[in-house]
């Protein structure tokens, strides 16, 4: 079935480190990617998304490129601050009103 | 324009008794969506639903678990005779529908601890 991959946790950087945070995914067809950040305490809100092969989703500095050879979704981050401390998840969708499938999240720890 | 709501944001029972979650989604959104969250682990889809109809409850557990949309008011999640293993967090979703490629909208989630 469809499933997705990613990079094991926890993850930690100093303040202005680059982040990546790997994502692989299985799927049929076209799928939309996704990814989530989830604050301590609070739910998830989407921080960015592609919905074909060659798009670059953005937002808050944070990119990532949906792959279709390779099935990936990478998240990178430049220069990583304190309050990026959360918790990523990578996601799909198969269609416009389809469930999320989720990775098992990527917790990331900023250091000063 | 509010986001997704949910209550209680947290629950407690003792084991055998009833919860009862409950999620407004956003405004003009008629389809949601239900995940648990177990501890260290990633979301799991449970049921994704219409108003008054269950469209996918393939990640529901088989018994104690159900759900409802109903044409007024909210959708709620109820879990009979619960047990340790369900302590988790419950989050719950929207999105307008079927047409384009929609974003679900994640409400701040239902943290269940039974004891």
């Amino acid at each position: 079935g469809d499933s997705v991959t990613q990079m094991e946790g926890p993850v930690t950087l100093s303040e202005e480190a680059f982040l990546t945070i790997n994502c692989t995914y299985t799927a049929t067809g076209y799928p939309s990617l996704f990814w989530y950040v989830q604050y301590p305490g609070e739910g998830l809100q989407l921080l960015l998304k592609a919905t074909k092969a060659d798009d670059k989703g953005s937002n808050k500095g944070f990119e990532a490129t949906y792959r279709k050879e390779t099935t990936s979704f990478h998240l990178e981050k430049g220069s990583v601050q304190v309050s990026d401390s959360a918790v990523y998840f990578c996601a799909l969708s198969k269609t416009s009103y389809d469930k999320v499938i989720f990775g098992p999240g990527t917790s990331l720890s900023v250091i000063p | 324009n509010a986001g997704v709501m949910q209550n209680p944001r947290h629950l407690v029972r003792r084991r055998g008794q009833e919860a009862r979650l409950r999620c407004s989604p956003m405004k003009g959104h008629s389809h949601v969506y239900w995940y648990r969250q177990l501890p260290e682990e990633g979301l799991k889809f449970m049921v994704y639903l219409q108003k008054e109809n269950i469209i996918d409850e393939s990640g529901m557990p088989k018994e104690r678990f159900s759900a409802e949309f109903p044409k007024e008011g909210p959708s709620i999640l109820r879990i009979q005779q619960v047990v340790r293993g369900d302590s988790a967090a419950y989050f719950c979703a929207s999105s307008p529908g079927a047409g384009v490629t929609y974003e679900q909208y994640f409400g701040p989630g239902t943290r269940l601890t039974v004891t």
